[in-house]
């Protein structure tokens, strides 16, 4: 049972574009939806997060949109830099747990 | 925030023995959690550690193939058991302040069962 969709699962962009990762969510429960960047060979490392009474967080080049009624939200790195080259996870969850998404592997080309 | 670190960072075993994986945590934290992530896969919970609790074991998991202890509030291991080479992955423990909600992982240690 995947309870966390994820996707793409690969992504390149141009230096300057934008990224942008969707999830979705089955979990109406679901009340706290991170972000994480894992960096080869590192442990993944808290991006951004964003509670269901939002509809949108930014915070710098990273803004989370978030669709309650469609159970999704997504991760939108503006002016995408060779160094946010990383794995994205997008995870939901409550204060006990988190589920992660499968991952997306972005690549940010010159 | 909290730094996490672990030890060791990577070991080859041989099938059939057990290793034993260490947290250690900067800070005084309530929760600890143990993860497993194949390789460019996505993360796996195997557990979550409370200190002065047994540990919650997910779906799949059980004590005796992953016992882990938690004796304190900055430190938890992690044993696998009887290892197999389907073991063969990367162990993360993260911490979180009280919650689940922000969770700070260690560098992962990369085990290969031969």
């Amino acid at each position: 049972q995947q309870q966390v969709k994820q996707s793409p699962q690969s992504l390149i962009v141009q230096k300057g574009g934008i990224s942008i990762i969707n999830c979705a969510y089955e979990n109406t429960a679901f009340d706290y939806f991170p972000w994480y960047q894992q960096f080869p060979g590192k442990g993944p490392a808290l991006l951004i997060a964003i509670r269901p009474d939002v509809s949108e967080k930014k915070e710098g080049r990273f803004t989370i949109s978030f669709n309650k009624s469609a159970k999704q939200f997504s991760l939108h790195i503006m002016d995408s830099q060779p160094g946010d080259s990383a794995t994205y996870f997008c995870a939901a969850g409550g204060y006990q747990k988190v589920t992660f998404g499968i991952g997306t592997k972005l690549q940010v080309i010159p | 925030s909290a730094v996490i670190s672990q030890k060791p960072s990577r070991d080859i075993c041989q099938r059939g023995t057990s290793l034993t994986i260490q947290c250690q945590v900067d800070s005084q934290v309530t929760m600890m959690f143990w993860y497993r992530q194949q390789p460019g896969q996505s993360l796996t919970l195997i557990a979550t550690a409370n200190q002065g609790s047994e540990a919650t074991y997910e779906s799949g998991f059980v004590i005796d193939k992953f016992p882990i202890s938690r004796p304190n509030l900055t430190f938890s291991t992690l044993t696998v058991s009887n290892m197999s080479p389907e073991d063969s992955s990367i162990y993360l423990c993260s911490a979180g302040s009280g919650t689940a909600y922000e969770q700070y992982f260690g560098p992962g240690t990369r085990l290969t069962v031969t």
